[in-house]
């Protein structure tokens, strides 16, 4: 069975304090490695996905890299707007089924 | 349409109701998703559709839970006889291709249910 931990789950950043949050996965063979946002009340909005070992994508602050068994999400010099729940998922083998981590909470205070 | 589109945006049902959620998805959507979201937790698959086919039910926690999608387009998911462990926020997602396995998912935001 497909197993997303993600850490920290809570994390309190400085307006332009840099850090990195941390996705670990077991799949049996990885299709897909998705990134999310949450804001409360809202529903999941798609940020990156990464198919394999190596690969980065970036959009403005975050960027996205991928190992054989992590995948970070460095965020650059936040901003208050990003604070969200930040929620990794895999994608493997032949499902359709996506299986979501936990998410860390992030919190920018200005 | 805009988004994916979910009613009723909050329910509050005694124990032992029966609940109906509705989900209409992004037009020309093929494949639909519902998800459970319990408070600080991440989203727990419960099904799948492909058009009107349910290709995999295999997260659904019991057979009180049934979920629909008759014409290929909005989906209803039925919680019977609700008890207060399916308090939860339930997901709707939608995507356009039926044969990537990399589609990313475009998520509604949510039915927040309390059962009391």
């Amino acid at each position: 069975e497909d197993q997303v931990t993600q850490s920290p789950e809570a994390l309190r950043l400085q307006e332009g304090e840099s850090s990195s949050l941390n996705c670990s996965y077991t799949v049996s063979g990885l299709r897909g490695l998705f990134w999310y946002r949450q804001d409360p009340g809202k529903g999941p909005e798609f940020l990156f996905t990464l198919y394999s070992a190596g690969e980065e994508k970036e959009k403005e602050r975050l960027k996205a890299t991928l190992t054989k068994k992590e995948s970070f999400l460095h965020i650059t010099a936040p901003k208050p707007e990003d604070s969200a729940t930040y929620l990794c998922a895999v994608r493997s083998g032949g499902y359709q089924k996506v299986t979501f981590g936990i998410g860390t909470k992030l919190q920018v205070i200005p | 349409g805009a988004g994916v589109s979910q009613s009723p945006r909050y329910k509050v049902a005694k124990r032992g109701q029966d609940v109906a959620l509705r989900c209409d998805p992004i037009s020309g959507h093929v494949s639909l998703f519902w998800y459970q979201q319990a408070l600080g937790q991440g989203p727990e698959f419960l099904t799948y559709f492909q058009n009107e086919a349910q290709l995999d039910k295999s997260g659904l926690p019991s057979d009180r839970f049934f979920a629909e999608r008759p014409e290929g387009s909005v989906s209803t998911l039925k919680i019977q006889r609700t008890q207060q462990e399916d308090s939860a926020v339930y997901l709707c997602a939608s995507s356009l291709v039926r044969d990537s396995l990399n589609e990313k998912l475009f998520f509604g935001s949510g039915t927040q249910l309390s059962v009391l």
